[in-house]
């Protein structure tokens, strides 16, 4: 299947710092990348769709301005925690798909974030 | 209530056992079905999709849609213990319908016991 890589897999970081995460898909070119949030032991939660050379589009509930994606080429988007507090500790993972229909979509490996 | 629902188990099966993992959803607009397989912290793997009802195998695995119920199943054959994970369900409407975002169940821990 098609390559997703995420960067970094782990990440500590002070309160009150930002955090960039990045998201490229290898082998193929996404127009479109999601971004989600996963607290243990529950599902994904979708945070945002992340549009190549457009604004994201965040869900109901997710800080655009906390939360900031950019989706600056075909193969790399990045989602930046700024001001980052305890409680945005989670697993982040973004995903791409082969196709409009996202019907195979292919994730990466994810990020913990632990902010102390 | 939520739009898919997922036993989240834990599931815990002898290895070589026949393990029945499943979904049910209440939106009738779902087309594409799909069910992943997650290890712990690191992101889902696509194992699997279908589009409507019907079933479909590869390898161990087969899947079933059954969209009249709005159920759908995914099936281990010979279980290993390399299948201890996470399953996740997902589902999606057809493109144009709430866009091309995917709907996951809260997925389903199996534990295959040597």
């Amino acid at each position: 299947g098609a390559v997703v890589s995420q960067h970094p897999s782990w990440v500590i970081c002070k309160s009150g710092t930002s955090v960039k995460i990045e998201c490229r898909s290898l082998d193929f070119q996404a127009t479109t990348m999601f971004w989600y949030r996963q607290f243990p032991k529950q599902s994904l939660m979708l945070m945002a769709t992340s549009n190549e050379g457009s604004k994201a589009t965040y869900e109901q509930g997710v800080e655009k301005d906390k939360f900031l994606i950019n989706h600056a080429s075909l193969t790399l988007s990045t989602l930046t925690v700024t001001s980052a507090h305890p409680e945005d500790s989670s697993f982040y993972i973004c995903s791409a798909s082969l196709d409009l229909l996202n019907t195979e979509a292919f994730f990466g490996q994810g990020t913990r974030l632990t902010v102390v | 209530q939520k739009e898919v629902e997922q036993d989240p188990g834990p599931l815990s099966v002898p290895e070589g056992a026949i393990v029945s993992l499943n979904c049910t959803y209440s939106n009738s607009a779902f087309q594409y079905f799909m069910w992943y397989r997650q290890y712990s912290r690191k992101g889902p793997e696509l194992l699997m999709y279908t589009y409507s009802s019907g079933n479909k195998e590869d390898g161990r695995f087969t899947a079933q849609v059954d969209k009249s119920s709005k159920y759908i199943s995914l099936f281990i054959r010979d279980s290993q213990p390399s299948d201890s994970a996470t399953y996740l369900c997902a589902m999606r409407g057809a493109f144009g319908n709430a866009g091309n975002m995917l709907t996951f169940g809260g997925g389903t821990r199996l534990m295959v016991k040597p």
